[in-house]
């Protein structure tokens, strides 16, 4: 157990609607990061958020975006879903922004129909 | 930009033999980490063992070590003793030692080799 936890554990959404995935990290972390992993690939990275605000995104569309609260807890959130942003999100916190490891969520699978 | 590369899809070893992952890299960065996860059918992602890039000595944690080669950037995982939990999703990892930056706490992976135990 990593104490990051995810919800919900899995869902599906029709192409074109909006979804919130949410994170709540380890007490004190106050670095977020959120990866898409499709089927039989690795994470992919999306974007990371330090203190509130975002500091580092990978190569995803704006329809991907994000939100960190002070009370340790973050959302991603898709807009107009396509059929290829069926995946595993994964959240992974980290107390700070240079600290070495990161601690990973289980993840939410969201399948796009 | 830096890349990780797993060639191996997919592993197999016996109960209590030892089994080698490979993994190579590429980066221009002279500061970096690597990292060896394992992903079990739950999902959630575990931090098996880490290397420095600065450090010459290899990481080694219990049954698993790691064989990083700088000059070569290669970084193979050994698992000994292998045992039937072992069996899971590994992926190789890249992040660069400048966390100052908006990229520093990115992670690269691999594209991940299925390991399997059979008893």
């Amino acid at each position: 157990e990593t104490g990051v936890t995810q919800s919900p554990t899995h869902l599906i959404k029709t192409r074109g609607q909006q979804v919130t995935l949410r994170c709540s990290s380890q007490s004190g972390h106050n670095t977020v990061s959120w990866y898409q992993q499709a089927l039989g690939q690795g994470p992919q990275f999306i974007f990371q958020y330090y203190r509130e605000e975002e500091n580092g995104r990978g190569n995803f569309p704006p329809r991907f975006s994000g939100l960190q609260f002070p009370n340790y807890s973050s959302e991603l959130n898709v807009n107009a879903l396509e059929l290829d942003d069926s995946a595993l999100y994964l959240c992974a916190s980290s107390l700070e922004l240079g600290s070495k490891e990161q601690y990973f969520g289980p993840g939410t699978r969201l399948t796009v129909t | 930009a830096q890349t990780v590369t797993q060639s191996q899809p997919e592993m197999s070893v016996q109960e209590a033999e030892t089994v080698t992952l490979s993994c190579t890299y590429d980066t221009s960065e002279s500061d970096y980490y690597l990292f060896w996860y394992k992903q079990p059918p739950s999902r959630q992602m575990i931090l098996v063992i880490r290397q420095e890039a600065y450090k010459q000595q290899n990481a080694t944690e219990n049954r698993f070590s790691v064989n990083f080669q700088k000059a070569a950037k290669s970084f193979s995982l050994k698992i000994s003793d292998s045992q039937l939990g072992d069996a899971a999703m590994y992926f190789c990892a890249y992040r660069s030692g400048a966390w100052g930056t908006n990229q520093g706490g990115k992670l690269i992976f691999g594209q991940g080799t299925e390991l399997s135990v059979k008893p």
